[in-house]
């Protein structure tokens, strides 16, 4: 079985200042990572993704996440937020590579403010 | 457009009443699921269907019920709802790719009273 930890369950952030959402997972097999956004009244929708190859994977809006196997983390990161980046983000695993097993984080909820 | 439609967006209802929850997708997908949010749970798959006529338990399937009778069609069940069914539902689909990414329906926000 796998497990996804979000320590923080809200991030305040004003405009144009870096963010970092963290994600660790614990699983004992390997695995796929997914960053999931959901906007107010909205479903969730796909960030980004890693399967293999490089560590760090570019997704839409200009966030990036760092693989790192040694210390079983994810984190999402965005250099310089917007108002609009205002969500609520999910980290996801996958042991499998297909979403029968995905699990999700509880969440991490990103208000930015001017 | 590909799109995931739940339906309704909201529904009150009473316990012990049964009702369903639709979702249809138009992506000829294989794969299919349902979630409830909860605050502070994040997720929680509660069924999940690789195919017609195949579902299975997700972590939290006590109290519904899933049918897959047709591809595109994966109604959720409630056949006797409680106060602690009360919560947001999402319906999902994806291919069966490895690492594809699921498609969202818009939430169905059921209260119980």
């Amino acid at each position: 079985a796998q497990s996804v930890t979000q320590l923080d369950s809200q991030v305040p952030v004003f405009e144009e200042a870096p963010v970092e959402l963290r994600c660790n997972y614990s699983s004992s097999v390997s695995v796929y990572l997914f960053w999931y956004v959901q906007y107010p009244n909205q479903g969730l929708q796909l960030l980004l993704k890693y399967l293999s190859g490089s560590t760090l994977v570019k997704g839409i809006n200009g966030f990036e996440a760092e693989f790192n196997k040694s210390q079983t983390s994810f984190h999402l990161r965005k250099p310089s937020v917007h108002i609009s980046d205002t969500a609520e983000y999910f980290c996801a695993v996958s042991p499998t590579g297909t979403a029968s097993k995905l699990t999700f984080g509880t969440g991490t909820r990103l208000q930015v403010t001017l | 457009e590909a799109q995931v439609t739940q339906n309704p967006r909201y529904l009150i209802t009473v316990t012990g009443k049964k009702l369903t929850v639709t979702c249809s997708q138009n992506m000829n997908h294989e794969y299919m699921s349902w979630y409830r949010q909860d605050p502070g749970l994040g997720l929680r798959q509660i069924y999940y269907s690789m195919n017609v006529e195949v579902t299975d338990k997700g972590d939290v399937p006590e109290g519904y019920k899933v049918s897959r009778k047709e591809k595109r069609n994966f109604p959720l069940i409630l056949e006797s709802p409680s106060p602690n069914q009360t919560s947001l539902y999402f319906c999902a689909s994806s291919g069966l790719g490895l690492g594809e990414k699921l498609f969202f329906g818009s939430g169905t926000q059921l209260s119980v009273l």
